[in-house]
């Protein structure tokens, strides 16, 4: 079965420090990968999504992702985080033959100082 | 851009009783839908899988009989949860894709509280 892990449970940073929030998942064929955003109070927002291509994959807000295949990884960055970056982060990830359905990670949360 | 609309966004119930939830596409058809539940400080888990026309898929040890769901239309699926009980609270969020495999659009989310 599929499965989506998420290493770090809460992530404590000062603004202007770099993130990486670690995702991993179990599954040998092809994948979509995602990343979403749960700020305090409000739904899910899509951060970015991997289908194919390039293997680093902007989203918004600044956010980055990198795909390694060979790691079975989707890693998400950030250069300089803000105190408005505080919220919940869930990878996500989509086995290509089963349509919409998503498997979730745990989520991080992420606590920024300002 | 695509929107999911999920009613009502909180409702509180007395064991015993049933709720509905509703799940609607806006501007696009959705052949499924997909229906999670977040308890407190966890992540989301994929509870059953809304197919327009036929029934539902549910995961492994989510009760169907609990956990009803109806996909009627192309743009309206409906979860009821029966005969609540407190531990039925939680917060249920739906989702579709817009085409294939797009990104999931997600409801806003519906706040359950079994009293």
């Amino acid at each position: 079965a599929q499965s989506v892990s998420q290493h770090n449970h809460h992530v404590i940073l000062s603004e202007a420090a770099s993130l990486e929030l670690g995702c991993n998942y179990s599954y040998g064929g092809t994948v979509n990968l995602f990343w979403y955003v749960q700020y305090p109070g409000q739904h899910l927002q899509l951060l970015l999504k991997y289908f194919s291509g390039d293997p680093l994959v902007k989203g918004i807000k600044g956010f980055e992702a990198e795909f390694i295949k060979s790691k079975f990884s989707f890693n998400l960055r950030k250069p300089s985080v803000q105190w408005s970056d505080t919220a919940e982060y869930f990878c996500a990830v989509n086995a290509y033959n089963q349509g919409g359905k998503l498997i979730f990670g745990q989520g991080t949360e992420l606590s920024v100082k300002p | 851009g695509a929107v999911v609309s999920q009613h009502p966004s909180r409702v509180i119930c007395k064991s015993g009783t049933s709720v509905k939830i509703e799940c609607r596409s806006l501007d696009f058809q959705a052949t499924t839908m997909f229906w999670y539940r977040q308890f407190p400080k966890q992540s989301l888990m994929l509870m059953a899988t809304s197919n327009e026309g036929s029934k539902a898929t549910y995961e492994q040890g989510v009760e169907k009989d609990k956990f009803l769901i109806n996909h009627a239309s192309l743009t309206l699926s409906t979860l009821t949860v029966t005969s609540a009980h407190p531990e039925d609270s939680s917060f249920y969020i739906c989702s579709a894709p817009q085409t294939g495999n797009s990104p999931l659009h997600f409801g806003n989310g519906t706040r359950l509280t079994v009293t």
